[in-house]
């Protein structure tokens, strides 16, 4: 079993749509959670980083962690063709190393 | 442009030669790392410096493959006898004084092996 486990899609949604994308992770020692956007050929950008349990709001996205389920989520709301992208979720215990989910391919059509 | 600058950005070999890969962090970053992404999938931990110290390897990293930061400045990735298997995007972050996690990468130098 992987420890980061995230549904590689790919996702169509159309413009202005709400997307949710998820993770679930199995080493309970995980604490801080991000999640990140690579664009095709780009190396990968941080877009939210969150601690432990709870939400995070930044414009137009809200991270969500779980710890209890182990259950991590990103929503986009009023999704723009521009955020068409790979979303990576990725998480750590604290030491160096990040543990990355497979990443979902986002495609938003006008 | 002061990001995390990668070269090459493609590099196509035959196999069994020798590849070597650099990379320019951020200047006032002191953390470095490698990462590997195959297609398809998520980047994955090859190796981490504090300063000029190698201070972490991923079982990920087999004899063939060795990294440096010789002045805590740029690093370079170098794969010794290339194998197919060695086809990937090799990624270098960097970070600052930021938590865990808050990395700034690199563009990547994408490596086929022929």
């Amino acid at each position: 079993q992987k420890e980061v486990e995230q549904d590689p899609g790919p996702l169509s949604v159309p413009e202005g749509a709400i997307v949710s994308l998820n993770c679930t992770y199995s080493n309970s020692a995980f604490q801080y959670f991000m999640w990140y956007r690579q664009y095709s050929r780009k190396g990968p950008e941080l877009l939210m980083y969150t601690y432990s349990s709870g939400n995070k709001e930044d414009g137009r996205f809200t991270a969500q962690v779980d710890k209890s389920s182990k259950y991590i989520s990103l929503f986009i709301r009023d999704s723009q063709p521009s955020d068409s992208a790979t979303y990576l979720c990725a998480m750590s215990g604290g030491a160096n190393n990040l543990f990355f989910g497979t990443g979902t391919r986002l495609t938003v059509i006008p | 442009d002061t990001g995390v600058s990668q070269d090459p950005r493609h590099k196509i070999t035959k196999r069994g030669q020798n590849v070597t890969f650099r990379c320019d962090p951020i200047s006032e970053h002191n953390r470095l790392y490698w990462y590997r992404q195959t297609l398809g999938q998520g980047p994955e931990f090859l190796t981490y410096f504090q300063n000029e110290a190698q201070l972490e390897k991923s079982r990920l990293l087999s004899d063939r493959f060795s990294a440096e930061r010789p002045k805590g400045s740029f690093s370079t990735l170098e794969i010794q006898r290339t194998e197919q298997g060695d086809s990937a995007m090799y990624l270098c972050a960097s970070s600052g004084t930021s938590g865990p996690g808050e990395l700034f990468f690199g563009e990547g130098s994408r490596l086929t092996v022929l």
